[in-house]
């Protein structure tokens, strides 16, 4: 079984709606990231959580919520999605050692907002 | 605040060829750096990465990059191309002020042709 799990894999959905975006593991790890893939940008870092109680916005944070639900799960909500929100979407975890962690991707969330 | 760029959006070599990706980084303080593959419908995984140890560092499937401090770069190399090497490539930062965020370049597609 894969040790970042994401949900839904794909999604299509309308402007204005409300969209919540699932990730869990069962690494154990710590800090858990949501990042959004663009084509041609790289990944972007969302929200980030170092424990259940420790969120923190990344550098593209406007339009996104999260929740920490417990050490293995973190959700991020889109509350009325837009066009540009369309991207592919992935959690991350790490141990949260440091500056040195190796980051653990889930296989993604492809989201299409029409 | 620390960047990576990356030359070259797309890079195509024939196989058994030599691989050549470039990562030059930013920081304001020691990094630490990453190289991460993303096959085809997959979330990102671990190449190798550097820690301040060895300058020349080794990674998985035949990969391999050395740290540069005077040239600020982080080139990552493989001597002889394989078709199964075909896949987006991520240099990335990070450093100990910030804990473990990742910072990631845009990306560089690797073709591999016979």
């Amino acid at each position: 079984d894969a040790d970042v799990t994401q949900t839904p894999r794909n999604r299509i959905t309308k402007t204005g709606k409300r969209i919540m975006l699932e990730c869990s593991q069962t690494k154990g790890h710590d800090r858990m990231y949501w990042y959004r893939q663009d084509p041609g940008l790289g990944l972007r870092l969302i929200y980030y959580s170092f424990d259940v109680k420790d969120i923190n916005k990344g550098e593209i944070s406007d339009g996104y919520s999260v929740s920490r639900q417990a050490q293995a799960k973190f959700s991020l909500s889109l509350e009325s999605a837009i066009p540009n929100q369309t991207a592919l979407y992935f959690c991350a975890t790490s141990t949260g050692t440091g500056g040195t962690d190796t980051q653990y991707f889930g296989p993604g969330t492809r989201l299409t907002v029409l | 605040a620390q960047s990576v760029t990356q030359l070259g959006s797309h890079v195509s070599v024939s196989e058994g060829a030599l691989v050549l990706l470039r990562c030059n980084y930013s920081s304001s303080v020691p990094p630490y750096l990453f190289w991460y593959v993303q096959y085809p419908n997959q979330g990102l995984q671990l190449l190798l990465k550097y820690t301040s140890a060895a300058t020349l560092v080794k990674g998985i499937n035949g990969f391999e990059a050395e740290f540069k401090k005077s040239e600020t770069s982080f080139h990552l190399t493989k001597p002889s191309a394989h078709m199964s090497d075909a896949a987006e490539y991520f240099c990335a930062v990070s450093n100990t002020g910030t804990a473990s965020k990742l910072t990631f370049g845009t990306g560089t597609r690797l073709q591999v042709t016979l």
